[in-house]
């Protein structure tokens, strides 16, 4: 299995809610990573775990939460965004960490904010 | 800072024709280079990538030109085909860091 599945496909919330990105992979990858991707614009890096643990946080503001629950798993968690957050969210994996070497991507996560 | 330009940011070819993207990184500890396509709508993937001890590297209708010493490098396509239509990123990373850097990206636009 060479695939990173991010779920949900398309997300539509309000400035109050909170919701909650996820993304996995099954390929024994132990770095993970957040992008958020604007249109027409490279990718942009959020966050960087590895072996579970934080290693960067681009100064995201702290309304995007990130957890790493098992080596698998990666979530993103959203509340109180702003309409400037809408963007696609693309969680990415790779074997080798530093430097990080091919980066597989999820499809994404479409997130719009109202 | 790390940074990575690209150019150009359009580039459009006859099918057949070549198609190369030049980039440039600003970072000299950098010694992974990898270009990925993304396709509207889909997400990014790894197409070729080149280290820093190797000069050039090559894969079917795909090359890649490192030059340490001017800090360039570049992607060659040759005898392009519609599908090959999509946004191209040059992307660095250096050795013993956590991130990689992009380029802004190239859309390519390859006419039949």
């Amino acid at each position: 299995d060479t695939e990173v599945t991010q779920t949900p496909k398309h997300l539509v919330m309000g400035m109050t809610n909170k919701k909650s990105l996820k993304c996995e992979q099954h390929m024994g990858h132990r770095a993970m990573y957040w992008y958020k991707q604007k249109a027409k614009k490279p990718p942009e890096l959020m966050f960087v775990y590895s072996y579970e643990k934080l290693s960067i946080n681009e100064s995201v503001p702290s309304r995007f939460s990130p957890e790493c629950p098992n080596s698998s798993l990666l979530n993103l968690h959203l509340h109180a965004l702003q309409p400037e957050d809408s963007a696609l969210y693309l969680c990415a994996s790779s074997q080798v960490l530093r430097p990080p070497g091919e980066l597989f991507f999820g499809e994404g996560s479409r997130l719009t904010v109202l | 800072g790390e940074n990575v330009e690209q150019h150009p940011s359009t580039l459009s070819v006859q099918e057949g024709d070549s198609a190369v993207i030049k980039c440039t990184y600003s970072d000299s500890a950098s010694n992974y280079f990898p270009w990925y396509k993304q396709e509207l709508g889909k997400r990014p993937q790894l197409i070729i990538d080149i280290r820093s001890n190797v000069g050039e590297k090559k894969d079917q209708r795909i090359a890649v030109t490192l030059n340490k010493t001017a800090k360039h490098f570049s992607l060659h396509i040759t005898e392009t085909q519609p599908e090959d239509s999509a946004v191209y990123f040059c992307a660095a990373s250096r050795a013993g860091g956590f991130k990689t850097i992009f380029g802004a990206g190239t859309r390519l636009f390859v006419k039949a």
